[in-house]
């Protein structure tokens, strides 16, 4: 069974650029959520989804971030426009019927 | 909401010594706590996990403990190597209104076994 997959990696821009990652989850999981990791840090949950069903956006910054589920698979973490204290490691997670999540590899983001 | 608090931040053990890691949580509702194992550079990893109608649960050198009424449960590995080195975070998911809530991470603890 392939992972969770994230891209980029790695992504370094300069504030105020717009940076966008993408990810896709295990084949069958229907929920879907995007991670902050700041360094030193636990994960923090930016946003889940219910198939294409954002159902808990609360922790996401509306101002400058979006999230995207259009098909109910794949998912797009957007950022726009970056400021320096966007440096982290965005993680992806997908999970099934039981409650266990798988998370990606991560993007990691450097602002300058 | 939920808060989970996580003790100590670093841990430094001998090989074959014994490592035990603590984590509070807050909310009453909390039912599922699951335990992740994170490399450097790498994604975490569940390596172990308990629901709150169990006391405890084992998984060869791993064993996690759990106690409701003072809300703490811990992670236990027995016979440490090398390769246990990591940071391991404790997460807590509160059930409401017949639905699993989020995980909330404590800080993690950074395990270092030494040769």
């Amino acid at each position: 069974e392939a992972g969770v997959v994230q891209s980029p990696r790695y992504k370094i821009i300069e504030k105020k650029q717009p940076v966008a990652f993408w990810c896709n989850p295990i084949s069958g999981h229907n929920t879907l959520y995007w991670y902050r990791q700041n360094l030193g840090q636990g994960p923090e949950l930016l946003i889940r989804y219910e198939n294409e069903e954002a159902v808990d956006d609360s922790q996401l910054p509306k101002d400058r971030f979006s999230a995207e589920r259009l098909k109910g698979v794949d998912s797009t973490l957007k950022i726009q426009p970056a400021e320096l204290g966007d440096s982290a490691v965005y993680l992806c997670a997908s999970s099934g019927r039981a409650d266990e999540q798988f998370f990606g590899p991560g993007t990691r983001l450097t602002v300058l | 909401g939920e808060n989970v608090e996580q003790h100590p931040s670093t841990l430094s053990v001998q090989e074959g010594d014994s490592a035990v890691i603590k984590c509070t949580y807050s909310d009453s509702a909390s039912n599922y706590f699951p335990w992740y194992k994170q490399e450097l550079g790498k994604r975490p990893q569940l390596i172990i996990d308990i629901r709150s109608n169990v006391g405890e649960k084992k998984d060869q050198r791993i064993a996690v403990t759990l106690n409701k009424t003072a809300k703490h449960f811990s992670l236990h590995i027995t016979e440490t190597q090398p390769e246990d080195s990591a940071v391991y975070f404790c997460a807590a998911s509160p059930y409401y209104g017949g639905s699993q809530g989020n995980l909330i991470f404590g800080k993690g603890t950074k395990l270092s076994v030494k040769p």
